[in-house]
Formats: structure tokens, sequence, C-alpha cells
């Protein structure tokens, strides 16, 4: 079954204890994205990747880490979690050139930090 | 970089009757929009979506017009269900990059 996953669901952290979350596609995708998504604001990208070794920030990327060493993994890590970090977070993928730019979202990860 | 107004936040409507969400984009070169329904704890999935080369583009119930020239667009839906009670995202984007920007998304409320 093609599909995002993501793990953990749900994490509950203290401030200032690094944490990854990981993300993975079977779909071959070229471009992955991690957003963050607050009541009110909407989805916010945090950094995306264009393919292996190459990512980028995106709109909030402060306090945030990414790596795409595969095409198919792209974990997100938070080396000192804060209590701003408090989030809902999805990750996507998408297949580049194919016709279709539709984003696949995994189920999500709710991260508490305290 | 690009930035998407999506209104309204809420918008509550009776069953049968037809909802419509509104969003504008201030860049130029984004050709790619698409729509996104969030139901309460899944992820967002893609309900529809438009290219610049198109006005108007329709499945079903719903439907999505472009106006290029105001930037905006809009999610039209039609004889709404409770089914249809979710979170809905506009987003614009090139097509060419991938990278899209989201609106901050209308809670629609049907009531049966």
């Amino acid at each position: 079954e093609a599909q995002v996953t993501q793990n953990p669901r749900y994490l509950i952290t203290v401030t200032g204890k690094k944490l990854t979350v990981t993300c993975s596609q079977n779909m071959n995708h070229e471009y992955m994205s991690w957003y963050r998504q607050d009541p009110g604001l909407g989805l916010r990208q945090i950094y995306y990747s264009m393919n292996v070794e190459v990512t980028d920030k995106g709109d909030v990327p402060e306090g945030y880490k990414v790596s795409r060493k595969e095409k198919r993994n792209f974990p997100l890590i938070l080396e000192s979690p804060s209590p701003n970090q408090t989030s809902l977070y999805f990750c996507a993928s998408t297949l580049r050139g194919g016709g279709s730019n539709e984003q696949f979202f995994g189920p999500g990860t709710r991260l508490t930090v305290l | 970089g690009e930035n998407v107004e999506q209104h309204p936040s809420t918008l509550s409507v009776q069953e049968g009757d037809s909802a419509v969400i509104k969003c504008t984009y201030s860049d130029s070169a984004s050709n790619y929009f698409p729509w996104y329904k969030q139901e309460l704890g899944k992820r967002p999935q893609l309900i529809i979506d438009i290219r610049s080369n198109v006005g108007e583009k329709k499945d079903q119930r719903i439907a999505v017009t472009l106006n290029k020239t105001a930037k905006h667009f809009s999610l039209h839906i039609t004889e709404t269900q409770p089914e249809d009670s979710a979170v809905y995202f506009c987003a614009a984007g090139n097509s060419g990059y991938s990278t899209l920007t989201f609106g901050k998304g209308t809670m629609l409320l049907v009531s049966p």
C-alpha cells in the first residue's frame, strides 16, 4: 500500500531533551516536506527536500533540523525542544514532474514539550 | 514568498445548503491551487485542484474556480451533507517546484 508513515504518533517530552520524528514513504517520491499545524495558524512549512541530500528552509525552520540521506526517509530533529514547539506535525511527499503535485500526508505526530 | 489568505475561518450551514470558501494569493508565479480536507483527528487529503490554465473544475458536488487576474480562487460545495464537516485548506504553489503555501483553514460545520 502506497503510504507515508510517521513515528512516533504521540510524544510527550521535556524541555531540552533531543528527539527525532521519523518519516518514511514508499512511493519513490523526490519531494518531502515537514509541516506543523497549530490552531488558527494552519499548516506552516518547516523544511523541505527536493531530493536526496537537498534540503531547504520553509517558513518556520528555527529550532528544527532535517536530513535526507535516503530517498524514502526524511527525519525531523529537535535538538533542544522548547514548549513553543508543542504542536501537531505532518510529513508529506510528492512525486515531482509526474503531472500531479498532490502532497500525500503522513498520519501526524502530536508532540507535547513540557 | 507566497502569501495565501483564506476566508471565512468558520462557516456554519444547514444540510443541503451550498458553502463557499475563498482564498487569495500574492505570487503571480503560482500556477497550482489545491484544496485539502482534514477531518477531525485525520491527515489532510486532497479533494480537488486546479491549474492556472483552467478557470473552473468540477467533481460531483465540489467545484473550484480561479481568477488569475484578481489572484483569487474559491471552493464551492453544493448540497452539503454532515460528512462534509471538516477543516478545509486552500494552497498555492508552482507545479515545477512542488512547494505549497497553505491558507489558515476554514472549519465547515454542516448541521442536519
